[in-house]
């Protein structure tokens, strides 16, 4: 069945650096999309991508449709404790329109 | 707040209980989705619903029993669960169309004794 490899699967920060994480698909996806999880809550979602090339930005997180359309990366700008959390990624499959999980980044921000 | 609502957030149920969650959008959507998560797995779709009608069983054994009276309520039904059926369920809504994002509701934590 189709996978998402998401990586790394867990990262230890100190606040104020960057972090940089991504995505990658044995299949074409039309659509990303980028999540946050705290602990006992739902996925958030902070970034949607639709287009191949696509770099859309919401505050410090930036977020790229990569040209293949086959991964996509995820970054943070200056980190600070409040970004600790797991982040998905999420792709919506060109045949079905399911989407399909990454397995997630544990990120976690030393003050 | 994402304008999905779950209740309870948590339950305990034993394997001859018998239980329902319940999901709530306030988004206008017209999707509905059930998604199991287990730890250090990804999320796994379980039912997805559109205009109240199910478009989508992925396999999920019949001790789960989803119901969509209306575009804005989902609940999923438990029944002789088993201890493994323990995790964290979600529901999600979508306005499904060109862009359709899913909104996730906070979970349910699920613990079969």
């Amino acid at each position: 069945g189709q996978q998402l490899n998401q990586s790394p699967q867990s990262m230890f920060i100190q606040e104020g650096e960057d972090v940089s994480m991504n995505c990658t698909s044995s299949s074409i996806f039309n659509t990303w999309l980028w999540y946050k999880q705290d602990p006992g809550e739902g996925p958030v979602l902070l970034i949607a991508l639709y287009k191949a090339g696509e770099l859309t930005s919401n505050g410090r997180l930036t977020a790229q449709f990569g040209i293949t359309r086959k991964d996509s990366f995820l970054n943070i700008s200056a980190s600070i404790p409040s970004d600790v959390g797991i982040y998905f990624c999420a792709g919506r499959d060109t045949g079905t329109y399911k989407y399909i999980f990454g397995t997630g980044t544990r990120l976690k921000v030393l003050a | 707040e994402t304008g999905v609502t779950q209740t309870p957030r948590h339950l305990v149920m034993g394997m001859t209980n018998k239980k329902s969650l319940k999901c709530e959008q306030h988004l206008g959507h017209n999707a509905m989705y059930w998604y199991k998560q287990s730890a250090k797995k990804p999320l796994e779709l379980m039912f997805v619903y559109n205009f109240k009608e199910q478009t989508e069983n992925n396999s999920v054994p019949s001790r789960f029993s989803p119901e969509c009276p209306n575009s804005s309520h989902l609940f999923l039904h438990l029944h002789t669960l088993q201890p493994e059926d323990s995790a964290l369920y979600l529901c999600a809504s979508s306005q499904e169309g060109q862009y359709n994002e899913q909104f996730f509701g906070p979970g349910t934590r699920l613990t079969v004794l």
